[in-house]
């Protein structure tokens, strides 16, 4: 249990779907993260947040939508996805802006994306 | 950024130590050395960071290289528990606001029982 959690833990959605992933985290941070892990590939950072702005964009395409209501809680729309989006989507989120190269990411278990 | 390299895969008894190497030749003087690993069907998991000197807690050990361009990960008795990957990262502590983690592909550590 590292504080963070998402939902739902599975999505099976067709390409037409719009739904969205939940992230919350309950230690208190000013920064969450979501990122992208394809089979055999290595994780990419999607997006990041400090003090609920959006402080970067790794070109992530734009059926992809992020919102940040709080500090708390992060969310990941989806829609018109491709069945190449299909992946692991992870939430993190870490002390925040400030805290320098030592600050400390946690992971949620995430979301088990599949893309019909 | 600064990269970093490791072997694919190691192989470890369980209960022996095991010595995993990351080599970062184009480290500058800011950069952190962090370490994290991804269980199976989870999420990755903080483990160790340092900067200069070598690091303990109660998951592992840190060593790094005196010219920092090489740092060993040290599980002291390994558990099958820790079958993961293995990520090494490193962060520049001087860039405010430079949060993101770059993982390579790690290495993939296998306990044999």
């Amino acid at each position: 249990e590292t504080g963070v959690t998402q939902t739902p833990r599975h999505l099976v959605m067709g390409m037409t779907n719009k739904k969205s992933l939940k992230c919350e985290q309950h230690l208190g941070h000013n920064a969450m993260y979501w990122y992208k892990q394809s089979a055999k590939k290595p994780l990419e950072l999607m997006f990041v947040y400090n003090f609920k702005e959006q402080t970067e964009n790794n070109s992530v395409p734009s059926r992809f939508s992020p919102e940040c209501p709080n500090s708390s809680h992060l969310f990941l729309h989806l829609h018109t996805l491709q069945p190449e989006d299909s992946a692991l989507y992870l939430c993190a989120s870490s002390q925040g802006f400030g805290a320098s190269g030592g600050d400390t990411q946690y992971f949620g278990p995430g979301t088990r994306l599949t893309v019909l | 950024d600064a990269k970093t390299t490791q072997p694919n895969s190691m192989e470890s008894n369980e209960e022996e130590p095991v010595h995993l190497p990351c080599n970062h030749s184009t480290i500058s003087g800011t950069d952190y050395i962090h370490w994290y690993r991804q269980l199976p069907s989870q999420g990755p998991e903080y483990v160790i960071h340092g900067l200069t000197s070598n690091v303990n807690n109660r998951m592992a050990s840190l060593a790094i290289a005196e010219d920092r361009k090489s740092s060993t990960l040290i599980l002291h008795r390994a558990t099958l528990r820790d079958a993961a990957v293995y990520y090494c990262i490193l962060r520049d502590r001087l860039v405010f606001g430079n949060e993101k983690l770059t993982f390579g592909t790690g290495t993939r550590l296998t306990i044999i029982p």
